[in-house]
């Protein structure tokens, strides 16, 4: 398969604890993003990396949240102290090029985040 | 604040007649829109997209239609299919202002398309 990979697909914690979930882009895409979705609601925009450089991040972003991708490859999303407004699907996308250039986001299937 | 609204939750049409999706916006600076397709347990997949410079777009059985003075898009599917029920999410980019890297979402209309 070789498409968005997300991981775990499924995260069950408790208040308080720290979580981290894993995204592996399409091979060749230099473009990743990060969206979160909640019940009821369409995706948000979390951040968005050109290779290893965060070029953008949304104010839904809180200073509890970090997101990396140091090789310009996988990307990893960390939220720090979980509240259980953080329970949400996590949406990785990526793409070859920018919406401007013609670009199309290719979405995995998301990381689902309980927290209790 | 919702800048990309879609106000029907869901729409059930007939096998074989038109589907019809409706979106509404609110920013003017937005420049750019997209369709979403996601299927229950899968991330969205792009459908089809429109640039402000046009006021229609066409890709099979689909075509978005775009109205900048009501700030109104539509999604047209002709004729449905079974297959086409799913979530349709409608999306959009200031692509000047932001650079194309943020995307805003509408709240998604569930289509069931009925035997």
């Amino acid at each position: 398969d070789t498409g968005v990979s997300q991981d775990p697909r499924h995260k069950i914690t408790k208040r308080g604890q720290n979580v981290t979930f894993r995204c592996d882009p399409i091979s060749e895409h230099n473009r990743l993003y990060w969206y979160r979705q909640t019940l009821g609601q369409g995706p948000e925009f979390l951040t968005y990396f050109q290779n290893e450089a965060q070029l953008e991040k949304s104010r839904l972003l809180s200073d509890r949240f970090s997101a990396e991708r140091p090789k310009g490859s996988f990307s990893t999303l960390e939220i720090q102290r979980t509240e259980q407004g953080d329970s949400a699907m996590y949406l990785c996308a990526s793409s070859l090029a920018g919406l401007n250039d013609g670009g199309e986001l290719f979405f995995g299937e998301g990381s689902r985040l309980t927290v209790l | 604040d919702q800048q990309v609204k879609q106000n029907s939750p869901s729409l059930s049409v007939q096998e074989g007649r038109i589907s019809i999706l409706n979106c509404d916006y609110t920013n003017s600076m937005f420049d750019y829109f997209l369709w979403y397709k996601k299927y229950p347990a899968e991330g969205p997949t792009f459908l089809i997209s429109i640039s402000s410079i046009k006021d229609k777009n066409e890709d099979g059985r689909f075509t978005v239609f775009l109205n900048k003075s009501a700030k109104h898009l539509s999604l047209h599917i002709v004729p449905s299919q079974p297959g086409d029920s799913a979530v349709y999410f409608c999306a959009a980019s200031a692509l000047r202002e932001t650079g194309a890297n943020n995307l805003f979402f509408g709240t998604g209309t569930r289509l069931t398309v009925i035997p």
